[in-house]
């Protein structure tokens, strides 16, 4: 089945530090989406991609899809606190999502 | 608010048992999904149901059923639970297949003792 590999697993930065995560896959796919989980809720939308060599930012992220459709990355500029939480990469193709492992994100002030 | 409820928030149940997770949708949207996130893992995908039928099937335990109902509201039974189903169960909602991306519900944190 679909296999996306995300990384890092984990970062530690400082605050006003920028961060960089990735996403790749073995397939592609039509749509890649991240998202932010905060403990004990559920993953919140941060960005959503449609389009290979698409380059999207929402306040301080940016996020990309790969020209092959097999990758995105995502950055943060200028991590602030409340910037904590894990960040999901997600593929899209068909109906399906399939989810990346995650990046625990820990700022610290 | 992703405008998806899902309830109970939390459940404490014994081995053994069965129980039913319900989600309902955002208003409109026809596609549901259902994700099991445990404490060393990713959210694993486990079915999806639009408008009432079942599209794909994940990693899906035979134990585990769901349905999504005439009102869109979907249910997710998990019988015989054994310890390892202690995890945070999530549903997701998008409008339609193939199409914009899914939102999230709050989850249902399920500990199975």
């Amino acid at each position: 089945g679909q296999q996306l590999n995300q990384s890092p697993q984990s970062m530690f930065i400082q605050e006003g530090e920028d961060v960089s995560m990735n996403c790749t896959s073995s397939s592609i796919f039509n749509t890649w989406l991240w998202y932010k989980q905060d403990p004990g809720e559920g993953p919140v939308l941060l960005i959503a991609l449609y389009k290979a060599g698409e380059l999207t930012s929402n306040g301080r992220l940016t996020a990309q899809f790969g020209i092959t459709r097999k990758d995105s990355f995502l950055n943060i500029s200028a991590s602030i606190p409340s910037d904590v939480g894990i960040y999901f990469c997600a593929g899209q193709l068909g109906g399906k999502l399939t989810f990346g492992q995650g990046t625990i994100l820990t700022v610290h002030p | 608010d992703s405008g998806v409820t899902q309830t109970p928030k939390h459940l404490i149940t014994a081995t053994g048992q069965r129980v039913t997770l319900r989600c309902s949708p955002r208003s409109g949207d026809l596609s549901v999904y259902w994700y099991q996130q445990s404490l060393d893992q990713g959210l694993q995908f486990l079915i999806h149901y639009y408008n009432g039928e079942e599209r794909a099937k994940g990693n899906i335990l035979e134990r585990f059923s769901a349905q999504q109902f005439p009102d869109l509201h979907s249910e997710l039974n998990l019988s015989s639970l054994e310890l390892g189903d202690s995890a945070l169960y999530f549903c997701a909602s998008r409008p339609r297949t193939g199409g914009t991306e899914a939102f999230f519900g709050q989850g249902t944190r399920l500990t199975v003792v």
